[in-house]
């Protein structure tokens, strides 16, 4: 069985801040980890997706996960915030197998203080 | 297409009424997945065609919920006997299972559906 926990529903940092949203897994198997943004109105964008090749990822728009196997964490990272990445955020996990379905956390609105 | 597409975008019905919903992958995509996002929740995931089977339906929540996809693109999420409950986004996502990105899945714009 897999799960996500996300730390916090709602995170605010100033503009220029680091930006840190907190993701924890809970895997049987080895797991694949995503996290997905949601801009208002819109459909789920993939950031970034660990696969196991490196534990630092970099996505899109200067964000990074580390994945941590000892601390089962899956953080997302940001050095300098944009009032452009005011959005939701859902980390997720999947299986093995390329086709299994993905398990969401229930999300981070991150909000950018000017 | 250029990415995955859901009609309508939006759908509000009356208590007992039955809808669909439409699904369009991203061409070439052999996966298709339905997910439902209730208000403040993250998604959750309801079923999974690969090509015109469904390969998993675990997440269906009862026999009022049901999934097509005759031809291995196109997958329509039919629910009858709608209830307030039902109210949610509705999102769509395909994936390929070969090549660099096999096994990401890109989501649709979703469909909200309001149930009065």
């Amino acid at each position: 069985a897999q799960s996500v926990t996300q730390l916090g529903s709602h995170v605010s940092v100033s503009e220029g801040a680091l930006v840190l949203l907190r993701c924890n897994y809970s895997s049987s198997v080895p797991p694949y980890l995503f996290w997905y943004v949601q801009y208002p109105n819109q459909g789920l964008q993939l950031l970034l997706k660990y696969t196991s090749a490196a534990t630092l990822v970099k996505g899109i728009n200067g964000f990074e996960a580390e994945f941590k196997k000892s601390e089962t964490s899956f953080h997302l990272t940001k050095p300098s915030a944009h009032m452009s990445d005011a959005a939701e955020y859902f980390c997720a996990v999947r299986g093995g197998n390329r086709d299994d379905k993905i398990i969401f956390g229930k999300g981070t609105r991150l909000h950018i203080l000017p | 297409g250029a990415g995955v597409s859901q009609t309508p975008s939006n759908k509000v019905t009356e208590k007992g009424k039955y809808v669909e919903l439409r699904c369009d992958p991203i061409s070439g995509h052999t996966a298709l997945y339905w997910y439902r996002q209730s208000l403040g929740q993250g998604p959750e995931f309801l079923i999974y065609f690969q090509g015109t089977g469904a390969a998993d339906d675990s997440g269906l929540p009862n026999d009022r919920f049901f999934a097509v996809r005759p031809e291995g693109s196109v997958s329509t999420l039919k629910i009858q006997r709608t209830e307030r409950g039902d109210s949610a986004v509705y999102l769509c996502a395909s994936s390929s299972v070969v090549g660099a990105v096999a096994g990401t899945q890109y989501f649709g714009p979703g469909t909200r559906l309001t149930v009065l």
